[in-house]
């Protein structure tokens, strides 16, 4: 167990929908990062966050975005949902600073699932 | 650009027999590499990473790699391979772009399937 959890497990919505992914960091941590995991892209950065601001932008789509809260938890608000968005979606989380080494560690992930 | 890459798709041992996941990267200056392993419906877990120092880093269940600057190489090894190490490996190097210090982005290779048979 990471100590990052995230929530659904899985989710099954129907195109044109919005969805929200949740995510709780390790206990000190204050980076939350999103990855999408897909069989044709692998797994991709989408957004970075570091207490409570933005921090990275990655190949996120304009129908995405996120946000940290103060009590650092972090969601993932996916809208207009396509098939193409069917994924994978983890979150991860890391102290931040340069000099932690920056090992991310990852929550169990979010299977969206578009029809 | 920085990149990763895992030239095989699938890497297939036989348990005892020791195992080798090729890594190489492509980074501007000092790299942050990291090896993680995802089982199946499971997140990744961290092995091991290299930041500075001994060139061998040794991690968790018996892995370890080795980096090599001349050759930008990280791969992954295990003496022994154990059925129960099967699982998805991915490469990963720190995104050294932007210039904030409190930004880490992962940059991951595509994968290896490892497969173990008893």
């Amino acid at each position: 167990d990471s100590g990052v959890t995230q929530t659904p497990k899985h989710l099954i919505t129907a195109t044109g929908q919005r969805v929200t992914l949740r995510c709780s960091p390790r206990s000190g941590d204050l980076s939350v990062y999103w990855y999408q995991q897909s069989l044709d892209q692998g797994l991709q950065f989408l957004i970075q966050y570091y207490n409570g601001e933005e921090r990275a932008k990655g190949n996120i789509l304009e129908r995405f975005s996120a946000q940290q809260f103060p009590d650092l938890h972090s969601e993932l608000n996916l809208s207009s949902l396509e098939l193409g968005d069917s994924a994978l979606y983890f979150c991860a989380s890391s102290v931040g600073g340069a000099s932690q080494g920056y090992e991310q560690y990852f929550g169990p992930g979010t299977r969206l699932t578009v029809t | 650009a920085q990149s990763v890459a895992q030239p095989e798709d699938q890497v297939n041992v036989a348990e005892g027999n020791p195992l080798t996941v090729k890594c190489t990267y492509s980074v501007s200056g000092n790299p942050y590499l990291f090896w993680y392993v995802q089982y199946p419906n499971r997140g990744l877990q961290f092995l091991l990473k290299y930041i500075t120092g001994d060139n061998l880093v040794k991690g968790s269940y018996g892995f370890e790699a080795e980096f090599n600057k001349s050759q930008t190489s990280f791969h992954l090894k295990k003496p022994s391979a154990l059925v129960s190490d099967s699982a998805l490996y991915f490469c990963a190097v720190r995104d050294m772009g932007g210039g904030s210090s409190n930004t880490g982005k992962l940059i991951f290779g595509q994968g290896t399937t490892l497969q173990v048979k008893p």
